[in-house]
């Protein structure tokens, strides 16, 4: 069973100051998406990498690969409130259609 | 575009009673896939559909089934309800059969089962 660890499972937060999730797996994947999902909502995809060592920002949010496609960090800097929510990670494994899911970290970012 | 839609949005049952759950996807997406959600085992893959066939399933007991029409909506079922299944089930739709294509989900139905 491949399994996927995030660390930590909840952070909260003041605005502006940065943070860090990591994804964690004894698994490789072939490539990795991280969502965010609020309450009352599906998750929504922010980012897929699919090269080890791949590094993608999207404006304040870094998404990195890790070099043996076993694990994944996400780095938010200035956090500000709208980044309230859940994070999750999902591992897709060569051609098969389903996710696995990361166990979710829980961030609050207050005023 | 309209996005994903599930119905309904809540739903609460009996121990032992069956529920059906409905997905309708992005006009134009072929592939759904069903997803449970709860707070100790977290986001959990049900089963993809793809052009009425089932592609490829998770681990759940075979109470748990789903089927997918000719235009691309999809139902599952959950027959003799246990405690257990109180969960958030989550469907997503997609261009592309799996892969890295993005998957788009609904707001979930949330059952509770009592």
């Amino acid at each position: 069973t491949q399994l996927l660890e995030q660390s930590p499972q909840f952070l909260s937060i003041q605005e502006g100051e940065n943070l860090t999730v990591y994804c964690n797996s004894s698994s490789v994947f072939s490539s990795l998406q991280w969502y965010r999902q609020e309450p009352g909502e599906g998750p929504v995809l922010l980012v897929t990498v699919v090269t080890g060592g791949e590094v993608k920002k999207l404006k304040r949010l870094t998404f990195q690969f890790g070099d043996a496609r076993k694990d994944s960090s996400l780095h938010i800097t200035a956090a500000q409130p709208g980044d309230t929510g859940l994070y999750l990670c999902a591992g897709i494994t060569g051609t098969a259609s389903k996710l696995t899911f990361g166990t979710g970290t829980r961030l609050q970012v207050t005023l | 575009k309209a996005g994903v839609t599930q119905t309904p949005r809540y739903l609460i049952k009996t121990r032992g009673q069956q529920v059906t759950l409905s997905c309708s996807p992005i006009s134009g997406h072929r592939s759904v896939s069903w997803y449970q959600q709860t707070p100790g085992q977290g986001l959990q893959f049900l089963f993809e559909y793809f052009s009425e066939t089932q592609r490829n399933k998770g681990n759940f007991p075979g109470r748990f089934s789903g089927r997918q029409f000719s235009n691309s909506r999809s139902e599952m079922n959950v027959s003799t309800l246990e405690l257990g299944d109180s969960a958030l089930y989550l469907c997503a739709s997609s261009t592309t059969r799996g892969g890295i294509g993005e998957q788009y989900f609904g707001p979930g139905t949330r059952l509770t089962v009592t």
